[in-house]
């Protein structure tokens, strides 16, 4: 079973720009969730998207925003980019049923800010 | 709000010794706790949550609802258990599937 898949590894943008990050979780899983990890603030919880639905949001600006298409894939979006966005952001899926639902994360995707 | 910590960054033992990983939460509610773990250039993983009660690769956590604690034992350290741990919550009462609450990690380092 393929795991979950982030598109891209690495990107570097600059300020005030906007960024996409694509997220494919495993097969069968429904929810998808995204973290923000940076060295300060450690790994932080950004959404939890559900059968297309975001279930959850995390405390971040509304700069931040996040999808869930039909096949479960997920992307996120940060516009107008700031310095502090740089971080590693993570993907996890996982069944969404209930607490016996383990994540599953993904590599990440390395955001750099210029 | 909920809080997690983990009050030791690094921690660094010798292998056969016993290792313990403490983890100490704050939440009103009634949590479900995890550790997962980062091996080196691996990806984040669940190692054990407390709802299953499971022993994973020698290691327990126990649940002490009265001192908020959910530390991580294991009673012979193995080189192989180096790597970074993170202790996690999450809300047992909602629906918040997904949103986890995670401590700073610590880092375990498994000498021979």
């Amino acid at each position: 079973k393929a795991g979950v898949t982030q598109t891209p590894r690495y990107l570097i943008k600059t300020r005030g720009q906007q960024v996409t990050l694509s997220c494919s979780p495993i097969s069968g899983h429904r929810s998808v969730s995204w973290y923000q990890q940076t060295p300060g603030q450690g790994l932080q919880f950004l959404f939890e998207y559900f059968s297309e639905t975001q279930r959850n949001k995390g405390n971040f600006p509304g700069r931040f925003s996040g999808r869930q298409f039909s096949n479960s894939r997920s992307e996120m979006n940060v516009s107008t980019l700031e310095l502090g966005d740089s971080a590693l952001y993570l993907c996890a899926s996982s069944l969404g049923l209930g607490h016996n639902s383990p994540l599953h994360f993904g590599n990440g995707t390395r955001l750099t800010v210029t | 709000a909920q809080r997690v910590t983990q009050p030791e960054k690094l921690l660094s033992v010798f292998k056969g010794a016993p290792v313990e990983l403490k983890c100490n939460y704050s939440y009103s509610g009634s949590p479900e706790l995890f550790w997962y773990v980062q091996y080196s250039r691996q990806r984040l993983q669940l190692l054990l949550r407390h709802i299953s009660r499971e022993s994973i690769k020698g290691f327990t956590a126990d649940l002490n609802k009265g001192e908020t604690s959910f530390h991580l034992k294991k009673p012979f350290a193995q080189e192989e258990d180096s790597a970074m741990y993170y202790c996690a919550l999450e809300d047992a009462g909602g629906t918040s599937y997904g949103k986890l609450t995670f401590g700073q990690g610590t880092i375990l380092t498994v000498h021979p």
